[in-house]
This record gives structure tokens, C-alpha cells and sequence, in this order.
């Protein structure tokens, strides 16, 4: 079945350092990838995607690039403030359509900024 | 527009005790799923209900169950509660089944603790 790999942390960082999460997925077909980030206490928010091979999902800084010959779709952000500590989970969803079958989800990176 | 509403957000109950958890969408959303976060496993999708029908469902024996009324509300329930059920359950609702992830959105979770 499908399956998703993250590095699990918890991932200590300085304020304004570089930031790299590692994913990689197995899945047949053509998956869409997602991240999603978790602040302490909430509920999941979708932080970016990607739907085809290459494509760039980005937002708030972050960005992450789908490389289908790798298999991987990285989490990176050139300055990392506090704010962005939280939870980070990589996802995919089937080809077979939106959520049909719900998403596979590695199992979360704990980031940690500190001032 | 209220978000998605979970209800108890903390929980605590006895192993062999059932546990009813409930999950309030979007309103105008149909679509409910539901996933289990532990630190083990990551998170883990248990089933998607739309229009009062489950449509999907995870990996998960049949102590777990769910429903969905008319008004889109659902609840999930857990029979013969074991430690292992210790978790956080969220739920997501979107407006129709199958939606993708961009378009669903997650409610905080309920911390369910078995002693």
C-alpha cells in the first residue's frame, strides 16, 4: 500500500537558520503530496501541495518541490522564525481522486525554533 | 463561518469502557472523516461518511464505528476501549465526498486518554 516517510525529530533550529524536512513516498500511480502543519493544541491546516511531477507547492515562506524520479518532496524554508515551531506531516493522496480513499500520512516532524 | 467543532476536546476513560465522540462540520459541508493521531503510528484514517453513508474505511478493527445524521453531524464511537486507543481524533469535513485535500478542513481533535 501506500506509505510516506519523514524524519521525525524533534528538529532544533535557531531563528533564522535554514530548514529542511525530508519526506519520501511509495505509492502507484500518480499521487498528489501535501504537507500540513499542526500548532500545539490545533487541528491540522494544509500548508501546500502539489499535484504532477515538478510542480512547486509554496506558501509563508515555505516551498517544496514533487520529484517523481526520487520519489521525495522535501519541506525547505530559508529563515525559520519561532512562530514556525509546530508539528509539520507530509502527505499524499491516491490517484484515484481527492480523498476518496483518505490520506496517507507520514508520521510528523516536531520543529523547534529557538530565538 | 464556524469552523469544524469536535466535542469533548479531552476525554478520559477506563480500558473495556465505550467512548462516543462527536464532529460538527462546516456548515453546508456533507462530508466527514475521521483520523487517529498517536505518536506510534502518526495518523491514521478510520472512515469518511457522506449523506448519512460511510463511503470508505481504514484499517481498523470493528470496535471502532461511526455514523452520520441528516444534519451532517457525525459520531464516532469505540467499544471496548483498550490503552492503545489512547489518541487524538480529528475530523475533517469538506463539501462533498472525496473532495481534495485543499478543500477539507480539520477541526482540533479530541485527546482521548484510556487508563
Amino acid at each position: 500500500g501506500d506509505s510516506v516517510t519523514q524524519m521525525e525529530g524533534p528538529v532544533t533550529l535557531s531563528e533564522e537558520a535554514f530548514l529542511t524536512i525530508n519526506c519520501t513516498y511509495t505509492a502507484t500511480g500518480y499521487p498528489s503530496l501535501f504537507w500540513y502543519v499542526q500548532y500545539p493544541g490545533e487541528g491540522l491546516q494544509l500548508l501546500l501541495k502539489a499535484t504532477k511531477a515538478d510542480d512547486k507547492g509554496s506558501n509563508k515562506g515555505f516551498e517544496a518541490t514533487y520529484r517523481k524520479e526520487t520519489t521525495s518532496f522535501h519541506l525547505e524554508k530559508g529563515s525559520v522564525q519561532v512562530s514556525d515551531s509546530a508539528v509539520y506531516f507530509c502527505a499524499l493522496s491516491p490517484d484515484s481522486g481527492g480523498g476518496a480513499d483518505g490520506l496517507t500520512f507520514g508520521k510528523g516532524t516536531h520543529l523547534i525554533i529557538q530565538p | 463561518k464556524a469552523g469544524v467543532t469536535q466535542t469533548p476536546r479531552y476525554l478520559i476513560k477506563t480500558r473495556g469502557q465505550q467512548v462516543t465522540l462527536s464532529c460538527s462540520p462546516i456548515s453546508g459541508h456533507r462530508s466527514v472523516s475521521w483520523y487517529q493521531q498517536t505518536p506510534g503510528q502518526g495518523l491514521q484514517f478510520l472512515f469518511e461518511y457522506f449523506s448519512e453513508t460511510q463511503r470508505n474505511k481504514g484499517n481498523f478493527p470493528g470496535r471502532f464505528s461511526g455514523r452520520q445524521f441528516s444534519n451532517s453531524r457525525s459520531e464516532m464511537n469505540v467499544s471496548t476501549l483498550e490503552l492503545g486507543d489512547s489518541a487524538l481524533y480529528l475530523c475533517a469535513s469538506s463539501a462533498w465526498a472525496g473532495a481534495n485535500p485543499d478543500e477539507q478542513y480539520f477541526g482540533p481533535g479530541t485527546r482521548l486518554t484510556v487508563t
